[in-house]
């Protein structure tokens, strides 16, 4: 169980398009969904907490603008890069977490992450 | 603030060997949640375990076994008579108790296990 998936695992796209990836929960509701942005051979960096039905809550120095975050459903929290430029290309990865889902309600589940090339 | 040290960027061993991966934190909360999570080379991370504050006991899983010294903020991670399939990036992260959500990880670890 818990289970989180991203869509689409890789994609290249030409600098001045917009990429959406989505993240999703197989098995159980998010309450909670978070987007992590990590460079190579670095850390993870909180982009963005997502509440479902309400609007992202974005960390300090991250562009709301650029990086759209809906969360739509309780099952499924898109990122949207708008306007891509090469220094967006990274390594974005989304995480979900359920209160009272198990014992380990403090625990974020983690989804397999999705590289983004912008040329 | 809340900050995570893990001062050892990489780490090479021969299988078999024990290894141990430092993790040294900042924080002014009194309650508060440490974590360990492996990054395998697919990407994905993988939880490993959570600690909170007013468990000091050491925990043993395995070959896995991490060591909480309140006294010294450290939760280090030691993975005995490592195998390659370790070889991953380790990460420990913090949050409070009231923000459990929120983490903070460290820099990382890459551990390099060769046969």
């Amino acid at each position: 169980g818990a289970v989180v998936s991203q869509h689409p695992s890789r994609v290249i796209c030409k600098s001045g398009t917009s990429v959406k990836i989505e993240c999703r929960s197989l098995d159980f509701q998010a309450t909670t969904m978070f987007w992590y942005r990590q460079f190579p051979k670095q850390s993870l960096m909180l982009m963005a907490t997502s509440n479902e039905g309400s609007k992202a809550t974005y960390e300090q120095g991250v562009e709301k603008d650029k990086f759209l975050i809906n969360h739509a459903s309780l099952t499924l929290s898109t990122l949207t890069v708008t306007s891509a430029h090469p220094e967006d290309s990274s390594f974005y990865i989304c995480s979900a977490s359920a209160s009272g889902f198990t014992a380990s309600s403090y625990e974020q589940y983690f989804g397999p992450g999705t590289r983004l090339t912008v040329t | 603030a809340q900050k995570v040290t893990q001062a050892q960027t990489e780490i090479s061993v021969v299988e078999k060997e024990d290894v141990t991966l430092d993790c040294v934190y900042e924080t002014r909360d009194t309650t508060y949640y440490l974590f360990w999570y492996k990054q395998p080379p697919s990407g994905e991370l993988v939880f490993l375990i959570r600690r909170n504050s007013f468990d000091e006991q050491n925990e043993i899983s395995g070959r896995y076994s991490w060591n909480f010294q309140k006294s010294t903020s450290s939760f280090n991670f030691t993975i005995t008579a490592s195998q390659v399939v370790d070889s991953a990036v380790y990460f420990c992260a913090l949050s409070d108790l009231y923000n459990t959500d929120k983490l903070i990880f460290g820099t990382g670890t890459r551990l390099q296990v060769f046969p």
